[in-house]
């Protein structure tokens, strides 16, 4: 059973359009989220997070919505460009642990 | 400074052989996170150091599986008579603390585990 949930796989968008990356979570405690992002044979590395005392959080081309009613939480990419194509992970912690709980990710592809 | 390193980048082991993993995290970081990626899977987490306190070893998978970390520095990994289910990208993170505001984790470039 998994508590932070990915469920597109893959998506692929045209440069200079939106990316909507979508995370939904089951788990009602978790009170920070995170999007990392990972490039083929690196570690992923920190994009953008939320905490949930806030509904959105931007920071240039990259804003996170988190809807806490509905569990969920996205990630837009605008405009995109070639080199945002990744996987990209979301994650989540409720604070009582140190570490985070991920899901499966989203390989994202920008067409140029 | 320099961001989280791990060694080796690759390993190559046959069933049933022990292999030790290393991770430096970044200077100054007191917590420290062991995750694993099996293909096609997300980041599975395996167990977290916070500075002197024992460590939260609930995501270890089996008695297999033990790590070690001295004080704030290095940490090993270390896989008892792997089996090919090992076979993955173990990831460790770092971050200044883990209190109770969460702060970024970092992670290093992982290293590829093979046991054929």
């Amino acid at each position: 059973d998994q508590q932070v949930k990915q469920n597109s796989p893959s998506l692929s968008v045209q440069e200079g359009r939106i990316s909507i990356l979508n995370c939904d979570y089951t788990n009602s405690m978790f009170d920070y989220f995170l999007w990392y992002k990972k490039y083929p044979a690196e570690g992923p590395t920190f994009l953008i997070s939320i905490s949930s005392i806030k509904d959105k959080n931007e920071d240039g081309r990259f804003t996170v919505f988190l809807n806490k009613s509905a569990k969920h939480l996205s990630l837009h990419i605008v405009p995109s460009q070639p080199g945002d194509s990744a996987v990209y992970f979301c994650a989540a912690s409720d604070g009582s642990q140190g570490n985070l709980i991920f899901g499966k990710g989203t390989k994202l592809s920008v067409k140029p | 400074g320099a961001g989280v390193s791990q060694s080796p980048s690759n390993k190559v082991t046959e069933k049933g052989k022990d292999v030790e993993l290393r991770c430096d995290p970044i200077s100054g970081h007191t917590a420290l996170y062991w995750y694993r990626q099996r293909l096609g899977q997300g980041l599975e987490f395996l167990i977290y150091f916070q500075g002197n306190s024992a460590p939260d070893k609930s995501g270890l998978p089996s008695d297999r599986f033990s790590a070690e970390r001295t004080g704030e520095s290095v940490s090993t990994l270390t896989i008892q008579r792997t089996q090919q289910e090992d076979s993955a990208v173990y990831l460790c993170a770092s971050s200044l603390d883990s209190g109770p505001y969460q702060e970024t984790q970092y992670f290093g470039p992982g290293t590829r585990l093979l046991v054929l």
